[in-house]
């Protein structure tokens, strides 16, 4: 079946534009998942979806980061007025329910590289 | 909350089998190790996890020790396609039940012919 899909793939921005990015979770998945991996380090959490609840937004470096989920599946994160620091890849993740040894299944990620 | 250690870098002939260390001294009762790998330009991909007895699956082997305080990631016959980053991981914390894990830098193999 088909797994987390995230678009576009490639974004490259001009510093102070506002960037949307998508993340198609597994259908039926409740929870979702944002992290953000810059080059080299591994993956960082960003915030955490339940359904359209969003239960943990800690992660996000800066109130210029936004996500939603409003109906529960499709989620968007959106970055105001980027900045050449938010360059990195956006991972999205879903994963079946909310037991917490539950597997967690990745996309492929957005590179955004701002200029 | 149990941070892990890894050495960064590893290498291994194909058809060879990998064995990948990971020490978690500081894990509690109730964490669980799970291993992910990272191929380039891939999102993270789950390979197995555990909590005190010894996995396995179509993927790998997972070794956890007695004390649960190592663990060793088995790949029994690699292939020049698991040229990856591993990451080990244990449960970091729980946010509304669910499992938030933490990355750290993992440990890069590369599979050679």
């Amino acid at each position: 079946g088909a797994g987390v899909s995230q678009s576009p793939r490639y974004k490259v921005a001009k510093r102070g534009q506002d960037v949307a990015l998508r993340c198609d979770p597994i259908s039926g998945h409740v929870s979702l998942f944002w992290y953000q991996q810059a080059l080299g380090q591994g993956p960082e959490f960003l915030t955490y979806f339940q359904n359209e609840a969003q239960l943990d937004k800690s992660g996000l470096p800066s109130d210029r980061f936004f996500a939603e989920r409003p109906e529960g599946s499709v989620s968007t994160l959106k970055i105001q007025r980027t900045q050449q620091e938010d360059s990195a890849v956006y991972l999205c993740a879903s994963s079946l329910g909310v037991v917490a040894s539950e597997t967690q299944y990745f996309g492929p990620g957005t590179r955004l590289l701002v200029l | 909350d149990a941070k892990t250690t890894q050495p960064p870098s590893m290498d291994c002939a194909e058809g060879r089998a990998a064995n990948l260390p990971c020490n978690h001294s500081t894990i509690s009762g109730n964490e669980y190790v799970y291993w992910y790998r990272q191929i380039h330009s891939q999102g993270p991909q789950y390979i197995i996890h555990g909590l005190k007895n010894n996995e396995t699956n179509e993927m790998a082997s997972l070794i956890i020790t007695e004390d649960r305080k190592s663990s060793t990631l088995i790949l029994p016959h690699a292939t020049l396609r698991d040229t990856a980053v591993y990451y080990c991981i244990v449960r970091l914390h729980a946010s509304g039940g669910s499992y938030i894990p933490t990355f750290g830098r993992g440990t890069s193999l590369i599979v050679h012919p």
